[in-house]
């Protein structure tokens, strides 16, 4: 099984519609990044949360951080066609090499 | 502001072939990574990097090679090209030190690589 698992594999909305996206992690949360990836490009950065309790805002994107749930949820209000994309949670993990590990993605269409 | 720039886009290469893939960043990011995303499977680190002359292997480093002469330079070789290589290759930087724990990392657009 993965260390970050995402929920729901794929969602597909109406435009105006709200929809919320979750990240699970097996271990435990210090801090969680959320990355957007449009097809063929490469993966935009969105935010970064670092402590439980903590809800940042990017224009019509909210994401909240729940250490006790080890779990983080990414909500997107009155979603529009510009919204559509992969959106990926990841965390950085030191002393395991070192690096990022993401989770398998979200795959959002938004229908006009 | 030029980022992470991956070259080529696109190459279709045949079963045996060698080619490297181009990373280069203009952030002065000490890390540096190249990553594989497979449909359905997110992605994968192949290899990273903590700075200029040192390199090491992520989780599926079979069948490339890196190396990082320079700061900003993070090429990938491919030396015996195998179908089971396709795939979409990302080079990613960022920047760490103890003082500054936890900055994002920034992706390249990607090359799409064809095995045939």
């Amino acid at each position: 099984s993965q260390e970050l698992e995402q929920s729901p594999q794929s969602l597909i909305v109406q435009e105006g519609k709200n929809l919320t996206i979750n990240c699970t992690s097996s271990k435990t949360l210090y801090g969680l990044y959320w990355y957007k990836q449009k097809y063929g490009e490469g993966l935009i950065f969105l935010m970064m949360l670092q402590k439980g309790g903590e809800e940042k805002s990017h224009e019509k994107i909210t994401a909240k951080l729940d250490e006790k749930k080890q779990q983080s949820s990414l909500h997107i209000t009155a979603s529009q066609p510009s919204h559509a994309g992969i959106y990926l949670c990841g965390v950085f993990r030191l002393g395991y090499g070192q690096n990022f590990v993401f989770g398998p993605g979200t795959r959002l269409s938004v229908l006009p | 502001n030029a980022g992470v720039t991956q070259t080529p886009k696109f190459r279709i290469l045949k079963i045996g072939q060698s080619m490297t893939l181009q990373c280069a960043q203009d952030m002065n990011h000490n890390y540096m990574y190249w990553y594989r995303q497979d449909p359905g499977m997110g992605l994968k680190l192949i290899y990273y990097s903590v700075g200029a002359g040192i390199t090491d292997k992520g989780e599926v480093p079979n069948g490339y090679n890196v190396s990082r002469s320079t700061t900003e330079d993070f090429p990938l070789r491919l030396e015996l090209a195998a179908p089971s290589q396709t795939s979409v290759y990302f080079c990613a930087s960022s920047y760490w030190d103890s003082g500054a724990p936890n900055q994002p990392q920034h992706f390249g657009d990607g090359t799409r690589l064809s095995i045939l």
